[in-house]
C-alpha cells in the first residue's frame, strides 16, 4: 500500500479483555516499530522487528504485552487482560532499515485504545 | 539511557513570521541521529527534518532548518514564513547510531499559527 495502515482505528475494551492491534507496514520495509502514545505525551517505544525477528522488546511495559511479525510483514500487538492504564494511542511505524539515509520511520494513523 | 527534552509545551506564531522550537538531549554517545516529526491534529506523524550527528552542517528542508549544537546537545527547529498548515504538535526524537533502531521522543511542542 501507499503508507502504513493500522486496524482497528478505535477500540473500546472492558477491563480484563484481550485486544489485538494490527499493523500493515509499507511494502518492502524491513523494520517495524510499535510505540505507545499517552494523551498529551510523546510516543514511547515498545518493541521493534527486523523482518520476522524481534530485536528489541525492552519497552513492553509488562508480560501482558506481546508482539509478533511471523512472516516479516504484517505485525500484531496483543494486550492481555487490559487495564485502564493501557488506554493510549498505539502507533506503528516502518522503515527500510539502517542503511544510510533509509532509517526514516513512516508512521501509521494509530489505534486509539480505550479501556473502561 | 538517552533523554530528549522539549521545554516549550506550546508556542504560537503569526502567519508569515519565523518561530524556533527548542530541543535538548542527553547522551554519552558520539554517533547518533536527530529528527523532528510533525503530528497534525488527527493525522499521521510525518518527518520534517533529519540530522546526522557527525555532520557539522545544519540540515535544511525548504522553510524548515535546524540549529544543531553538538557540544551543547541542542537541536532546535526553525520554521520560516510560517503557514496555517504548519499548526501541529512537533516532536524532537533521538536515535542511537548503534544497536537498536528505536526513537526516543520528547514530549512535544504544540504550535499554533495565527492568521
Amino acid at each position: 500500500g501507499a503508507g502504513v495502515s493500522q486496524s482497528p482505528r478505535y477500540k473500546v475494551a472492558k477491563r480484563g479483555q484481550d485486544v489485538a492491534l494490527r499493523c500493515d507496514p509499507i511494502s518492502g520495509h524491513v523494520s517495524l516499530f510499535w510505540y505507545q502514545q499517552a494523551l498529551g505525551q510523546g510516543p514511547e517505544f515498545l518493541t521493534y522487528f527486523q523482518n520476522e525477528a524481534q530485536l528489541d522488546k525492552s519497552g513492553l511495559p509488562s508480560d501482558r504485552f506481546f508482539a509478533e511479525r511471523p512472516e516479516g510483514s504484517v505485525s500484531t500487538l496483543k494486550i492481555q487482560r487490559t487495564q485502564q492504564e493501557d488506554s493510549a494511542v498505539y502507533l506503528c511505524a516502518s522503515s527500510l532499515g539502517l542503511t544510510m539515509g533509509r532509517d526514516v520511520q513512516y508512521f501509521g494513523p494509530g489505534t486509539r485504545l480505550t479501556v473502561l | 539511557a538517552q533523554t530528549v527534552t522539549q521545554s516549550q509545551p506550546e508556542m504560537s506564531v503569526q502567519e508569515a513570521e519565523t518561530v524556533t522550537l527548542s530541543c535538548t538531549y542527553d547522551t554519552s554517545e558520539s554517533d547518533y541521529y536527530l529528527f523532528w516529526y510533525k503530528q497534525p491534529p488527527s493525522r499521521q506523524m510525518i518527518l520534517v527534518i533529519r540530522q546526522e550527528a557527525y555532520k557539522q552542517q545544519n540540515a535544511t528542508e525548504n522553510r524548515f532548518s535546524v540549529n544543531f549544537q553538538k557540544a551543547a546537545k541542542s537541536f532546535s527547529l526553525k520554521i520560516s514564513d510560517s503557514q496555517l498548515g504548519d499548526a501541529a504538535m512537533y516532536f524532537c526524537a533521538y536515535r542511537s547510531g548503534g544497536g537498536s533502531e528505536k526513537l526516543v521522543f520528547g514530549k512535544g511542542t504544540k504550535l499554533t499559527v495565527n492568521p
